[in-house]
């Protein structure tokens, strides 16, 4: 079974500064989702990548496969970035994603 | 398109009693999967559809649970015998194809309260 990590658990910043979120897995994996959950519940995808970097506005995710690692990057944040921000790998030969706890950011003007 | 929908959002039930959870996927989406998620966890893997077969359960899917997608479009996760440990978001996802290749598109979730 994949162990996924996230760290920080919580992270707290100024308006426009850089933030990152890491993620790190146990199991050799096909492919690492990024979402991201606002309070009530809605999850949205924000990357899913299995090689290198992907860019999409102010966010940006890369993954490592021989460290087992990911990071997700968000330049310039902006309170409306606050949110739980969750990594899922999938690997192993199961279509069932493995989550991390998820990395709560909360983003102060 | 209108995305995944669950229903109901929350659900208040008694120990002991059935509860059904239903969810639309996106039309043309073949994957479908339950997870579980409770306060400050993330979610955790039910079970997955590819169309109307089910194709993976976990562990955590006990005999209590049992989910359905009988024409391969809506599916329906339904709780015997609720536990007070069964209280959590039931969140429901689908796919074009699998997660390998295809993003998720989650829906808003069905809380559950066991009292």
């Amino acid at each position: 079974k994949n162990e996924v990590e996230q760290s920080p658990q919580n992270l707290t910043a100024q308006e426009g500064e850089f933030i990152t979120i890491n993620c790190s897995y146990s199991v050799g994996i096909s492919a690492l989702h990024w979402l991201q959950q606002h309070p009530g519940g809605g999850i949205v995808s924000l990357f899913m990548l299995s090689s290198g970097k992907k860019k999409h506005g102010r966010l940006i995710a890369t993954i490592n496969i021989q460290e087992k690692h990911s990071s997700l990057h968000i330049t310039a944040s902006h309170p409306r970035d606050s949110a739980v921000y969750i990594c899922a790998a999938l690997g192993g030969g199961a279509d069932g994603l493995t989550f991390g706890k998820g990395t709560h950011l909360i983003i102060q003007p | 398109d209108t995305g995944v929908s669950q229903d109901p959002r929350h659900k208040i039930t008694k120990r002991g009693q059935n509860v059904t959870f239903r969810c639309d996927p996106i039309s043309e989406h073949n994957r479908l999967y339950w997870y579980r998620q409770t306060l400050g966890q993330g979610p955790e893997f039910l079970t997955y559809f590819q169309n109307e077969a089910q194709l993976e359960k976990s562990r955590l899917l006990s005999d209590r649970f049992s989910a359905e997608r009988p024409k391969g479009s809506f599916s329906t996760l339904e709780i015997q015998r609720t536990e007070q440990g069964d209280s959590a978001m039931y969140l429901c996802a689908s796919s074009l194809a699998s997660a390998l290749v295809s993003p998720l598109h989650f829906g808003n979730g069905t809380r559950l309260t066991v009292t």
